[in-house]
């Protein structure tokens, strides 16, 4: 059972915009400890793709975006693209654990 | 550019002790944490723990404290994370990843290609 949650998998045609919900507590996301996204794309190691909530390190497409809402994140990706099918992370950092947290992933299927 | 290297694969008897070792070129280690975040086959990511270099400072997660040592060199920008009492849930990819902060809330910058340990009899 993961601190953090997310919806187990996603999905969405060619050129639509998908959301992935992330939700945590008082001691994490809510406490406003910044929000990171990764990206696995299948056989490789994650990449970061949204840091601090909203921030996209450089040579991220601005097709992907992060938001925050008290205790909850979300990652929006839009014009979905084929290669964008992978799994997709949210963590943060838990003052109760004192220690980074992961959400359960989310895969994202293109149709 | 940061590059993290990871040694090899390893198959390893349960009750036994693994030892990955990171090399992270490019990196300084005066600014940086270094954490390992393992996968178990087919399930999501956990972290294991970090160890921040300029201050000499580890932590880990609850679950594995007692089990797991991380340790960096300065001198060498080498980072090693071993596991004992290796049990066959401890079957995973593990990774070496660097903060760009000492910061415990920092980014996961940048990661190294993973190292797969499997136990088995």
């Amino acid at each position: 059972q993961s601190v953090l949650t997310q919806p187990p998998s996603v999905s969405g045609a060619p050129g639509q915009r998908v959301t992935i919900s992330c939700t945590g507590s008082n001691s994490n996301i809510g406490a406003r400890y910044g929000v990171q996204w990764y990206q696995q794309l299948p056989g490789t190691a994650p990449k970061l793709l949204i840091d601090g909530d909203s921030n996209r390190p450089s040579g991220v497409p601005d097709r992907f975006s992060g938001s925050r809402s008290g205790a909850s994140a979300s990652l929006a990706i839009s014009g979905l693209q084929a290669e964008d099918e992978g799994d997709y992370y949210c963590q943060s950092y838990d003052s109760s654990l004192s220690g980074s947290v992961f959400g359960g992933g989310t895969k994202l299927t293109v149709l | 550019q940061v590059q993290l290297v990871q040694s090899g694969a390893e198959v390893k008897k349960p009750g036994s002790s693994v030892k990955v070792s990171c090399e992270a070129s490019g990196a300084s280690f005066s600014s940086c944490a270094l954490n390992w975040v393992r996968q178990a086959p087919g399930q999501g990511l956990e972290w294991m723990g970090r160890f921040v270099p300029v201050l000499g400072l580890a932590e880990y997660a609850h679950n594995l404290k007692g089990r797991v040592t991380i340790t960096a060199d300065k001198s060498t920008t080498l980072a090693y994370m071993e596991v004992n009492s290796l049990r066959y849930e401890d079957t995973a990819l593990y990774y070496c990843v660097l903060q760009d902060d000492v910061l415990p809330a920092a980014r996961f910058v940048h990661w190294g290609p993973g190292t797969l340990v499997t136990v088995s009899s």
